[in-house]
């Protein structure tokens, strides 16, 4: 039973380049959530997906991010025209969406550096 | 807005003794479900413990209690028999779950660091 798989597990863009965060979630889970850690904080709210829905992206900064959840495929975090500020680890998590406990299962995080 | 306050950047115990990590929330939510969550090192998020805002008794798994104080909006962690292998951080988290979204809020965590 694989839980919430990210990839990559690190990449590192050049300022200006385009990044792309998968993200594959538990089997039979269909609510996606991304959060971003900045070094030595707690993690932040980004993004709350469904099947081919966004459903609260109020942490989402307004221009170079997006998130989209396919009907196939895994959810990807897309971030333009990188910046150094975008250095970052950005963690996934998924769920049942029912508020059951055990739904809400985080995968290890992609940690993005700017150069 | 809801918040979570942890208070202690860092805490010191020793080996086998328990120690207590804070946590104070902030919502008007009646009902509204607490985490706590250890990453280590290595970085990822793995969770501790739960408590739903209508349990009755305090959630307990294994070596980890939440003492959970509902008047006072507190949920602090307890290790018990604390091991080398403690040592990490820690983050309480408030489940906010309401119609248009579904949300974790995080508090800035502490570090704890176990020593021999």
């Amino acid at each position: 039973n694989a839980g919430v798989m990210q990839n990559p597990r690190h990449l590192v863009r050049r300022r200006g380049q385009e990044a792309r965060l998968r993200c594959s979630p538990m089997k039979g889970h269909s609510h996606v959530y991304w959060y971003r850690q900045l070094p030595e904080e707690g993690l932040k709210f980004m993004v709350y997906l469904q099947k081919e829905n966004i459903i609260d992206e109020s942490g989402m900064p307004k221009e170079r991010f997006s998130a989209e959840f396919p009907k196939e495929g895994p959810s990807i975090l897309r971030i333009q025209q990188v910046v150094r500020g975008d250095s970052a680890a950005y963690f996934c998590a998924s769920s049942l969406g029912t508020g059951s406990i055990d739904g809400y299962t985080f995968g290890s995080g992609t940690r993005l550096t700017v150069v | 807005a809801q918040k979570i306050t942890q208070t202690q950047p860092g805490m010191f115990v020793q080996e086998k003794e328990a120690v207590t990590l804070d946590c104070t929330y902030d919502t008007s939510d009646q009902s509204y479900g607490l985490f706590w969550y250890k990453q280590p090192s290595s970085g990822e998020m793995i969770f501790l413990i739960y408590q739903g805002s209508y349990d009755e008794q305090n959630a307990t798994e294994g070596r980890y209690s939440l003492n959970f104080q509902k008047a006072r909006k507190s949920a602090n962690l307890v290790i018990s028999a604390s091991q080398l292998g403690d040592s990490a951080m820690y983050f309480c988290a408030m489940r906010e779950m309401r119609q248009g979204t579904d949300k974790l809020i995080f508090g800035t965590g502490t570090r704890l660091q176990v020593f021999p």
